[in-house]
């Protein structure tokens, strides 16, 4: 069975520094690993994705994440934040060979000025 | 590019009413996903549409929601009677494969008195 899990259920972090929200997952196959942000009232918007090749993914708003496959992971990072990041991130996965995409419990990111 | 489209976007019944949802999502899209989230959690899948047919609807509970995709496009989401904690947001979500990221609608809240 596929899941994915959130070891955090908030990080803060100061405008300017380095933040990282990570994601563990397990499947029985290949992993589609993705990441979403959702602001308040709003539904999810996608950021990036891994589906293969290079380990390192690029994505929106400056947004990247790297594959880990030995460690089954695929942390979120961005290398300055941005007051503006504040919101609820959701990492997801799907087993290539399956059709169900399961999503993480969330991280609600604070960026403090 | 049109996005994904729901109606209402709020709605709040009494217990035991009925409601329905609905839900447009981007043209040429042939997978259609029906989530409920629930407040400070992920988004649970409920039913996934592949143009009108059922994928997975294992997680739907069946004797009080209904969903239907005629002619695989638009789709209606339906609980009959309402429960207490079917309070939530309704997602809506379509995507063209198996590897695409998924693009979600603005979500119903839905308040069930």
């Amino acid at each position: 069975a596929q899941s994915v899990a959130q070891p955090e259920d908030q990080v803060n972090v100061a405008e300017g520094n380095p933040l990282t929200v990570k994601c563990t997952y397990s499947v029985s196959g290949n992993p589609y690993l993705f990441w979403y942000v959702q602001y308040p009232n709003r539904g999810l918007q996608f950021l990036l994705k891994y589906i293969t090749g290079d380990n390192l993914v690029k994505g929106s708003y400056g947004f990247e994440a790297e594959f880990n496959k030995s460690q089954t992971s695929f942390h979120l990072k961005k290398p300055s934040a941005l007051v503006s990041d504040s919101a609820l991130y959701f990492c997801a996965v799907r087993d290539s060979s399956a059709s169900k995409i399961i999503f993480g419990s969330g991280t609600r990111l604070s960026i403090r000025p | 590019e049109a996005g994904v489209a729901q109606s209402p976007r709020y709605k709040i019944i009494e217990k035991r009413q009925s409601v329905a949802f609905w839900c447009n999502p981007i043209s040429g899209h042939a997978t259609l996903y029906w989530y409920q989230q629930i407040l400070g959690q992920g988004p649970k899948l409920l039913i996934q549409f592949q143009n009108n047919g059922v994928v997975d609807d294992s997680q739907l509970p069946k004797d009080r929601f209904s969903a239907e995709r005629l002619k695989g496009v638009d789709s209606t989401l339906k609980i009959q009677p309402a429960k207490l904690e079917d309070s939530a947001v309704y997602l809506c979500a379509s995507t063209w494969g198996a590897s695409a990221e998924q693009f979600f609608g603005p979500g119903t809240r839905l308040t069930v008195l």
